[in-house]
């Protein structure tokens, strides 16, 4: 039972440069989210999505994009990397109604 | 708009004593949801504990439980007889009854020493 699982779990990108990261989950749920950790700023809203094909704009959306073709995968996208961009970044997700959230282990990304 | 707010950006406790972590939160909802998630050196988010605006008792596992004061919009946590293990940051977050969205404060890193 693997969860939320992100890859890949570490990266490193030059000013410019695009990448997807993927995160997938085994446990058929509806909604997915996509935060940003950052140091003294807990977790920010980058995107979510509540269905396969699907998505909505978080707190802090501004050059990403992100894709739910399939029900288990959703997907964050930087088309230009940006330094500002370096970060940790987490995936969630979690069935409809009361249930919490289940995070996946996250992707240190850096942009120099 | 929804903010929690963690004052103590971080706490020591001694080993096999009680710490206290403390959570306010700002919302014009009356049902809503919260949680406390521990964030170990591993980076792991884990949920510790969850409470439903609407139930009056406050929540508890094991160790852990939580003071929900709902008209002073106050949610603590509260680690009985540390260990080591506890050793990380605490995040409490906010969901309102419906909403998508989880709300998280800046987090506090608790130090156990031994």
């Amino acid at each position: 039972n693997a969860g939320v699982t992100q890859t890949p779990k570490f990266r490193v990108l030059k000013t410019g440069q695009s990448m997807t990261l993927l995160c997938a989950q085994d446990m058929n749920h509806e909604y997915m989210y996509w935060y940003r950790q950052d140091p003294g700023m807990g977790l920010r809203l980058i995107h979510y999505s509540v269905g396969e094909g699907t998505t909505a704009k978080g707190e802090v959306p501004d050059g990403y994009n992100v894709s739910r073709l399939k029900k288990q995968n959703f997907l964050l996208g930087l088309e230009s990397a940006a330094p500002s961009q370096t970060s940790v970044y987490f995936c969630a997700s979690r069935i409809q109604g009361r249930q919490p959230q289940h995070f996946g282990d996250g992707t240190r990304l850096s942009i120099l | 708009a929804q903010t929690v707010t963690q004052s103590q950006p971080e706490m020591s406790v001694q080993e096999a004593e009680t710490v206290t972590l403390s959570c306010t939160y700002d919302t014009s909802e009356s049902d809503y949801y919260l949680f406390w998630y521990k964030q170990p050196p591993s980076r792991q988010m884990i949920l510790v504990i969850r409470q439903e605006a609407y139930k009056q008792q406050n929540a508890t596992e094991n160790r852990f439980s939580v003071n929900f004061q709902k008209a002073a919009k106050s949610f603590s946590l509260k680690i009985s007889d540390s260990q080591l293990g506890d050793a990380a940051m605490y995040f409490c977050a906010y969901r309102r009854l419906g909403g998508n969205k989880l709300v998280f404060g800046a987090g506090t890193i608790l130090r156990v020493k031994s």
